[in-house]
């Protein structure tokens, strides 16, 4: 079974939106970490928002904020009035172990002017 | 502070042979960790250490060998190299400090092996 689930393989929002990105999880553990990824085309990995998965309030970093719902599993990235540099891939990850993730397979974000 | 750097940025490889992808970090971070990543997918793990000395198999180690003798450098060797290697390869370094981890990636080697 897949540990991380993105389910929307490409997602448009028009500037100035606000667009959620969906995430799902799968672990026994019950310490673990949520890491949120922009990819842009240039292909570097650009770290945007971590979620432990004892924090009690949801992660916040400027535009980016995580939905984290525990008895759920799910940890969706909120960015608030998006930007055209704003388009590109994202991901999800899961930390289980020290230095070891599993990735998602990413959601194309587009920005539309 | 240089962060996460890895050579060479590009290599094309023919079968059978084998390289080695350097990485190396300034950020006195215990943790280091190599992913390859397919085209239209997300990162996979092959390798991954916790400390110096310390190095474990990942999700997809097989053809690729790791040792980690100092904190800061953390190479990956291609023993004969296939043509489903060809990928992109990222190491990564991270800390978790006051309850906050960060995962800092380097910029990549393109491989191609023909």
């Amino acid at each position: 079974a897949q540990k991380i689930t993105q389910t929307q393989p490409g997602m448009f929002v028009q500037e100035k939106e606000a667009v959620t990105l969906d995430c799902t999880y799968d672990t026994s553990d019950p310490s673990y970490g949520l890491f949120w990824y922009k990819q842009p085309s240039s292909g570097e990995m650009i770290f945007l928002i971590y979620q432990g998965s004892y924090d009690q309030q949801n992660a916040t970093e400027g535009r980016y904020s995580l939905n984290f719902q525990k008895a759920r599993k799910s940890a969706n990235l909120v960015i608030s009035a998006s930007q055209l540099g704003d388009s590109a891939m994202y991901f999800c990850a899961m930390r289980e172990g020290a230095g070891k993730s599993t990735f998602g397979d990413g959601t194309t974000l587009t920005v539309k002017p | 502070n240089a962060g996460v750097t890895q050579t060479p940025k590009f290599q094309v490889l023919k079968t059978g042979q084998s390289m080695t992808l350097q990485c190396a970090q300034d950020m006195n971070h215990e943790y280091m960790s190599w992913y390859r990543q397919d085209p239209g997918m997300g990162l996979r793990l092959i390798h991954y250490s916790v400390g110096a000395g310390i190095t474990d198999q990942g999700e997809v180690p097989n053809g690729y060998n790791v040792s980690r003798s100092t904190t800061e450098d953390f190479p990956l060797r291609l023993l004969s190299a296939a043509p489903s290697q060809t990928s992109v390869y990222f190491c990564a370094s991270s800390r978790h400090v006051a309850g906050v981890e960060t995962q800092y990636f380097g910029p990549g080697t393109r491989l191609l092996v023909l």
